[in-house]
């Protein structure tokens, strides 16, 4: 069973902080990992996409790969009340995606 | 479409009543994949198309299980005598190809209620 684990939370962080999302995966074979973002009673929406090792910029959401330890993590810069949600991480398994259970953010004014 | 559409938004069946669910992937994409969200729950793999292959049927829990999809376009998933542990959102994602690669787009569900 190819694993995909992520702390449940709720991951609190002030308004303007950094928040810090964490993933380790079971599978050494993966090539491709993905963050989504998941509004309560909406469906997951992507945000970052990440093939390499090291990190991967975009906005305010930086990606970081490290496949020797098989984590795959999210920083999420100057966090707004906007960005509480649940995140998705998710590792390829063949040609489908393996979906973590999600960490909850919750970002306070 | 401009994205994955999904019908009904909300189905409530009784128990023992067959369902069909409906997916309309992005124009263009080539793949076409099921998922199953129960409440508080992470997604579960359901199946997954592509092209004309045969598909990857591994996910579905039980042979009540069951769906079509006619070479790139609508996909039908479809839940034979229902029972109320199958009460979840079926989420339909498409991507353009096949690789390890591909990025998944997600339709907004279908909210199933069996009672």
């Amino acid at each position: 069973q190819k694993e995909v684990e992520q702390n449940s939370g709720p991951l609190s962080v002030p308004e303007g902080a950094i928040a810090s999302l964490n993933c380790t995966y079971s599978d050494r074979g993966s090539q491709s990992f993905f963050w989504y973002r998941q509004y309560s009673g909406k469906s997951p929406e992507l945000i970052m996409s990440i093939y390499s090792n090291g990190d991967k910029e975009d906005g305010r959401f930086t990606a970081q790969l490290n496949k020797a330890s098989q984590y795959v993590s999210l920083l999420i810069r100057d966090s707004q009340p906007s960005d509480s949600a649940t995140y998705l991480c998710a590792v390829n398994d063949g040609y489908a995606l393996n979906f973590g259970k999600g960490t909850s953010l919750l970002v306070t004014p | 479409g401009a994205g994955v559409s999904q019908s009904p938004s909300n189905k409530v069946t009784e128990k023992g009543k067959d369902v069909e669910l409906r997916c309309d992937p992005i124009s263009g994409h080539t793949a076409l994949y099921w998922y199953r969200q129960r409440l508080g729950q992470g997604l579960e793999f359901l199946i997954y198309f592509q092209g004309n292959s045969a598909p990857d049927k591994s996910g579905l829990p039980s042979d009540r299980f069951s769906a079509e999809r006619t070479g790139e376009s609508v996909s039908t998933l479809t839940i034979q005598r229902t029972q109320q542990e199958d009460s979840a959102v079926y989420l339909c994602a498409s991507s353009l190809g096949a690789g390890v690669a591909e990025k998944l787009f997600f339709g907004s569900g279908t909210q199933l209620s069996v009672l």
